[in-house]
């Protein structure tokens, strides 16, 4: 039960795209399309971002997009805006658990 | 309006008990599968337990198992987590959790109903 890994920081200037990764293994990330990507700010609850990879929930913006390259994920913002400043968690299915769900270490991400 | 709410954290002295309860409001708790997510203090998001709708099917993080479990009553709308023989490692933020789609695992489309979290504090 390995957390995914993921940089402990990204940071960008307003208007600017940044990319955070999520690496796993062909038990979780590379073996199965079903990653989730959570926004925590603060002293809040976590919130869905991406589920599936690549698919939005409604209400969040089209800035956030996801995808995936083998053992990889990755979280893209474009237009990088002050509210984004906050953690983000990615999450997988892994077969290596009776549990089911891995969290990855979570990138704070910092607007300059 | 769908929410979460649990409640039943506390200072605990290490060895002790605690159960925490999440009271689930504005969709049919019964058909959603339900998670507990911890958060130590600032440390990343750990998974500790899923139980099926129904409560025939439990599973837990490697850390907890034979100390901690999960359980249901869908009468009431609510999720449990008894926490037996505590450590200061079980110190954390706990959040109950629903997947956001019905009768699905919480892991395969993510998990976009989360509670404000209840606070537990294992220190002597």
């Amino acid at each position: 039960q390995s957390a995914l890994t993921q940089p402990a920081s990204v940071s960008g200037s307003p208007g600017q795209s940044i990319t955070i990764s999520c690496t796993g293994t062909s038990s979780d990330v590379g073996g199965y399309n079903y990653v989730s990507w959570y926004q925590q700010h603060p002293g809040k609850a976590p919130k869905l971002m991406i589920y599936e990879v690549s698919n939005r929930p409604s209400g969040v913006p089209d800035r956030f997009s996801g995808s995936k390259s083998g053992n990889t994920a990755s979280l893209t913002i474009s237009g990088l805006q002050a509210e984004d400043e906050a953690d983000y968690y990615c999450s997988s299915y892994t077969s290596s658990s009776t549990l089911g769900g891995v969290f990855g270490t979570g990138t704070k991400v910092t607007v300059l | 309006e769908v929410q979460l709410v649990e409640s039943g954290g506390g200072l605990v002295q290490p060895g002790g008990s605690l159960r925490l309860s999440c009271a689930a409001s504005g969709f049919t708790f019964s058909s959603y599968w339900m998670s507990w997510v911890r958060q130590a203090p600032g440390k990343g998001l750990e998974w500790v337990a899923n139980i099926k709708q129904d409560g025939s099917e439990k599973y837990y993080v490697d850390s907890v198992k034979g100390r901690f479990t999960i359980s249901r009553d869908n009468a009431k709308n609510s999720l449990y987590l008894q926490m037996n023989s505590l450590r200061a490692e079980d110190t954390a933020v706990y959040y109950c959790a629903a997947p956001s789609s019905s009768w699905s695992r919480p892991y395969y489309y993510g998990m976009d109903v989360w509670g404000q979290g209840t606070t537990v504090t294992v220190s002597s």
